[in-house]
């Protein structure tokens, strides 16, 4: 099974940077994911790292260390409508993917 | 426009009655699976499938039973529904052939049992 921990909410000012941290524990490793997901709606795709290092994707970036079994996804330069919910997931060995519980971002004016 | 469809979109059901939540792909994705979204717990796996006349079972499947007659339709069913199956269900589908095999998601149907 999976041990997957991210903080339960932050809050952020428009225009900022916010660091959401994931740190998980599996049988396996197949990549992790990140996704988003805005109150009411579907969870969607963010950002997928499989190997150690550094993934941009505009103002998101996400990082994976393998050895400490750590992710981070930044968001740079915050807009209003990045405040929703964001999922740190991990694929295990057998080609699962488990969700850790999520984290608020919210961003204030 | 491609996508997920999940029906209903809302639901409140007494306990004990069979209920079906249906999902239908129309992106020709080969696995498919069911996710349950609990305040303060995420997304759990009820159950999947990697292809066309396999399932398999998740994290929580007790309850619920599921079949995949074809690669499009992908029905959850709850025998015989409890409260504690109040929750928004998710459908997700993903090309378990592609390298990151990303999954897309349903837009969830909500379920309440009284």
């Amino acid at each position: 099974g999976q041990n997957i921990d991210q903080p339960t909410e932050m809050t952020a000012t428009e225009g900022a940077i916010v660091q959401i941290n994931c740190t998980y524990q599996t049988s396996g490793f197949n990549g992790l994911f990140w996704y988003q997901q805005h109150a009411g709606e579907a969870p969607t795709f963010l950002s997928y790292n499989v190997l150690d290092g550094l993934e941009e994707k505009g103002r998101f970036s996400s990082f994976l260390s393998r050895s400490k079994g750590y992710s981070y996804l930044l968001l740079k330069e915050l807009q209003m409508k990045d405040s929703a919910s964001y999922l740190c997931a991990v694929r295990d060995g057998d080609y699962k993917l488990s969700f850790g519980a999520g984290t608020t971002v919210t961003v204030r004016a | 426009i491609a996508g997920i469809t999940q029906a209903p979109t809302s639901q409140i059901l007494a306990a004990g009655r069979r209920m079906t939540l249906r999902c239908t792909q129309d992106m020709r994705h080969n696995a498919m699976y069911w996710y349950r979204q609990d305040l303060g717990l995420g997304l759990r796996l009820i159950h999947y499938s990697n292809t066309a006349g396999t399932t398999g079972k998740g994290e929580v499947p007790d309850g619920y039973s599921v079949s995949r007659a074809n690669t499009d339709d992908f029905p959850l069913t709850l025998a015989s529904a409890v409260p504690s199956q109040t929750s928004v269900y998710f459908c997700a589908s993903s090309d378990s052939s592609s390298g990151a095999n990303v999954l897309t998601f349903g837009a969830g149907s909500r379920l309440t049992v009284l």
